[in-house]
């Protein structure tokens, strides 16, 4: 059962621009919320995370918007770079230890200059 | 420099044979995990440790075994039960004590020939 739902699948974006990727989520006791970037033929990073007692965080030119009520997160990615040309993947988990992460299925983004 | 160690970085395997794919972390960290990514899609559990000596399957174990002898080693085994096991292979650990956050190796990629 897919827990996780990300979109756009794949998103082009010119140098400067902003991108936008949307995840939603179905199990209301997630208390986690990390984005990660992944380059072509390398593991998954740590980008930005947040917890749902905050409706925004930015960390640089990323910015996570959470949306409790609709169950809803989005990552924000301002004045986009052609080095930011990668997989992002939302994940959701409950805060606890032993809890799995649940990934949403990514985004390959390209910036173009 | 402490990180998750993961190799080999290719390998080819022919039908029938089992094949090893190697993890070891030295970041201390509690949990190991396994995921497997194919094309264009995210990232699938295979199977997850979250101390010495206990492990559990996750949403894809079929046609894979591991062990968990070492806190810092996972080695993760593609059975010739294993009918499409091309793909690429990502080891990842957590500590509880940091969280959430998960950290993940380079990753393998296996090939049928």
């Amino acid at each position: 059962q897919q827990q996780v739902k990300q979109s756009p699948q794949s998103l082009i974006v010119q140098k400067g621009g902003i991108s936008i990727i949307n995840c939603a989520y179905e199990n209301t006791a997630f208390d986690y919320f990390p984005w990660y970037q992944q380059f072509p033929g390398k593991g998954p990073a740590l980008l930005i995370a947040i917890r749902p007692d905050v409706s925004e965080k930015k960390e640089g030119r990323f910015t996570i918007s959470f949306n409790k009520s609709a169950k809803q997160f989005s990552l924000h990615i301002m004045d986009s770079q052609p080095g930011d040309s990668a997989t992002y993947f939302c994940a959701a988990s409950k805060e606890t230890s032993g809890s799995r992460l649940t990934f949403g299925e990514g985004t390959q983004l390209t910036v173009n200059p | 420099d402490g990180g998750i160690t993961q190799s080999p970085k290719y390998l080819f395997r022919k039908e029938g044979q089992n094949v090893t794919l190697s993890c070891e972390q030295n970041l201390n960290h509690d949990a190991m995990y396994w995921y497997r990514q194919d094309p264009g899609q995210g990232l699938r559990l295979i199977y997850y440790s979250q101390i010495v000596n206990d492990f559990q399957k996750g949403d894809i174990a079929e046609g894979y075994s591991v062990s968990r002898e070492k806190k810092e080693s996972f080695p993760l085994t593609v059975t010739s039960a294993q009918k499409n096991p091309t793909a690429f292979y990502l080891c990842a650990s957590i500590s509880w004590i940091s969280g959430n956050t998960i950290y993940f190796g380079e990753g393998s990629w296996l090939t049928v020939v």
